[in-house]
């Protein structure tokens, strides 16, 4: 059984636009969440993170923002840019396995110029 | 400073046969993670070593096992391939246990088990 879910498998938008990247996951005892971006023939690039004591957290055109109650998160990109086309990665780990990161599946983003 | 390399960076084996992947860390890191990613599931968490000690594990079988020398490189063995066994195996590198926002991955190495 996933524990961290990303169900939407690909996502189009529009340059300029927002692009929305939603992830849920399972494991109450995640306290800390990460979202990764890959390009094609390149490992996964950290790029923004959230503990589980903000529902907020922004860098530059990236949001994250975590709703616990619902076990939720979710990345905005604004305005989103050709080169943010990649393949994007939610994350978590718990902090009494703090060294266990948990993946979902990915959600690969087209930003259409 | 020279990121996380990963050899080879592809391979293609046959079912029974047994393959070693190797990783170098980022020169300084101490930690090195193992992540096998295969679509639909994406990655999943295979083991992590610290100095030369294996400090987690992920739901894998023993067919799949690790090591890290002295010099923080790390080896990946997977002994009895199986078909399913065909995925990307990505090596990460951390400065320590648990930075997991400190994270650099390397390329992968493209297993294909026929």
């Amino acid at each position: 059984d996933q524990q961290v879910k990303q169900n939407s498998p690909s996502l189009s938008v529009q340059e300029g636009r927002i692009s929305i990247l939603n992830c849920d996951y399972t494991n109450s005892m995640f306290d800390y969440f990460l979202w990764y971006k890959k390009y094609p023939a390149e490992g996964p690039t950290f790029l923004i993170s959230i503990s589980s004591i903000k529902d907020k957290n922004e860098d530059g055109r990236f949001t994250v923002f975590l709703n616990k109650s619902a076990k939720h998160l979710s990345l905005h990109i604004v305005p989103s840019q050709p080169g943010d086309s990649a393949v994007y990665f939610c994350a978590a780990s718990a902090q009494s396995s703090y060294d266990k990161v948990i993946f979902g599946p990915g959600t690969s983003l087209s930003v259409i110029p | 400073k020279a990121g996380v390399t990963q050899t080879p960076r592809y391979l293609i084996k046959t079912r029974g046969q047994q393959v070693t992947l190797s990783c170098s860390p980022i020169s300084g890191h101490r930690s090195v993670s193992w992540y096998q990613q295969t679509p639909g599931q994406g990655l999943q968490f295979l083991f992590e070593y610290f100095s030369e000690t294996q400090r987690n594990k992920g739901n894998f079988p023993g067919r799949f096992s690790g090591r890290q020398f002295s010099n923080s490189r790390s080896e990946m063995n997977v002994s009895t391939l199986e078909l399913g066994d065909s995925a990307l195996y990505l090596c990460a590198s951390s400065p320590s246990v648990g930075a997991q926002n400190e994270q650099y991955f390397g390329p992968g190495t493209r297993l294909t088990v026929t």
